[in-house]
């Protein structure tokens, strides 16, 4: 069974930073892109980042480039989230999603996701 | 970027409805959709990908249908357990979704 648990969430001042962690386990970890997903306090949901299978290809949506840092160990089954200069907006509960793939390729979609951790980023 | 448009943002319908949510992209996305349902506290479920591809163990009363821009998700018959909200989302360009249809009871 596919299970993705993602930890790290907290209350942070604006300005600070936090690192998200989702520990992946019953798959091949290694051989699956990843992603982060938000979700605002009450609304839709934002693809954040994803990063190929061996971490050498990195996506961002622009509202946080230059400011999170996605990463993975295929050694520990885990992917990361490194949330710098963290701003309001950016509260949210963050989910750790697996991309949809078949015979290697990524679809874009996600067909597992972990339960969430909740970043509140406040003063 | 390519936005996403659900409608409507919620709706009210009673145990054995038939219900239809519409998601329009603003631009052509092929059948590059996904759907997914959420219910509160919970993770999205992924439900139908390629727009009307429905994913194994999802009740056949679930079926999506549309390519280019709009697209619509289908309940034949809504059951107890559908309360919940669901969400469209594009692959076709990045990825970005619907802002979400909660379906309650009337």
């Amino acid at each position: 069974e596919v299970q993705l648990v993602e930890s790290g969430g907290d209350v942070v001042q604006p300005g600070g930073s936090l690192r998200l962690s989702c520990a992946a386990s019953g798959f091949i970890f290694s051989t699956n892109w990843m992603s982060w997903v938000r979700q605002l306090p009450g609304k839709g949901l934002e693809w954040v980042a994803n990063i190929k299978e061996d971490g050498s290809e990195k996506g961002y949506v622009d509202s946080v480039k230059g400011r999170f840092t996605i990463s993975r160990d295929n050694a520990k089954d885990s992917v990361y989230l490194q949330m710098n200069n963290l701003r309001a907006e950016d509260t949210a509960v963050y989910y750790c999603a697996r991309d949809y793939m078949v015979h290697g390729y990524s679809y874009g979609h996600f067909d597992h996701w972990g339960q969430g951790t909740l970043v509140t980023v406040s003063s | 970027d390519i936005q996403m448009t659900q409608s409507p943002s919620t709706l009210s319908a009673s145990v054995g409805d038939r219900v239809t949510i519409t998601c329009r992209a603003s631009q052509s996305i092929t059948r590059w959709l996904a759907w997914y349902q959420q219910k509160p506290g919970k993770a999205p479920k992924l439900l139908i990908s390629d727009a009307s591809n429905l994913e194994d163990g999802v009740p056949s009363r679930f079926s999506g249908s549309g390519s280019g821009t709009e697209f619509t998700l289908t309940i034949s018959s809504l059951q107890p357990d559908d309360f919940a909200t669901y969400h469209c989302q594009q692959y076709k360009d990045s990825r970005t979704f619907g802002q979400g249809t909660k379906v309650e009871l009337k």
